[in-house]
């Protein structure tokens, strides 16, 4: 029973450099969200979608683009990675009005 | 803007003591609050309250819900050290087409043999 799963677990990438983020769950959830966690912040939303092919801004998109083109999928890309996007990632799904259930996250160091 | 705010942002207290976090919120288009315990890794769920006054319980924790002072609680009786961690309070709200959980900075909980 793998409910949601992120990879990579970590990733160091240089100022300027591109790559996705991958989220999946097996639980056949509808909504699928991006959230970052910085030490002090809790966790802010950065991007979410309500089901396949639909996707829409949180509190913190800038420098972040995402796909989600298969249901149990949710794709999160950096196009040129920003010291300040240093920070751990989790992705989490859930059904409308149920907790969300997250992933492990993924810790991205940007030199 | 929707805000949750919680206290203290941090604890540390003896095993064996009780401790009492607190989450209080300002939001738009109120669903449920939830607390979630977070210790390596992912946040786990913890309770999700919906109704004002009506405690949940799960073993040694508790939380209820004031929706008329917009507050909540989180009660951890007969502390163990296996209870440290930092915990996690959000606040569901509905609009836009989507689900939001507006998180809080959490409690970070230490308990100390």
């Amino acid at each position: 029973n793998a409910g949601v799963t992120q990879t990579p677990k970590f990733r160091v990438l240089k100022t300027g450099q591109s790559m996705t983020l991958l989220c999946a769950q097996d639980m056949n959830h509808e909504y699928m969200y991006w959230y970052r966690q910085d030490p002090g912040m809790g966790l802010r939303l950065i991007h979410y979608s309500v089901g396949e092919g639909t996707t829409a801004k949180g509190e913190v998109p800038d420098g972040y683009n995402v796909s989600r083109l298969k249901k149990q999928n949710f794709l999160l890309g950096l196009e040129s990675a920003a010291p300040s996007q240093t920070s751990v990632y989790f992705c989490a799904s859930t059904r409308r009005g149920q907790p969300q259930h997250f992933g492990d996250g993924t810790r991205l160091s940007i030199l | 803007e929707d805000k949750v705010v919680q206290s203290p942002l941090s604890l540390v207290v003896h095993e064996g003591d009780t401790v009492t976090l607190n989450c209080s919120y300002e939001v738009t288009n109120f669903r449920s609050l939830l607390w979630y315990k977070q210790e390596k890794k992912a946040p786990t769920f913890l309770f999700m309250l919906t109704s004002s006054g009506i405690e949940k319980k799960s073993g040694r924790l508790s939380s209820i819900l004031d929706k008329k002072e917009l507050f909540s609680i989180l009660n951890i009786t007969a502390t163990q050290t296996g209870d440290s961690a930092i915990y996690l309070c959000a606040v569901l709200t509905s609009g836009g087409g989507a689900d939001g959980l507006t998180f809080g900075k959490g409690t970070h909980l230490i308990i100390q043999p």
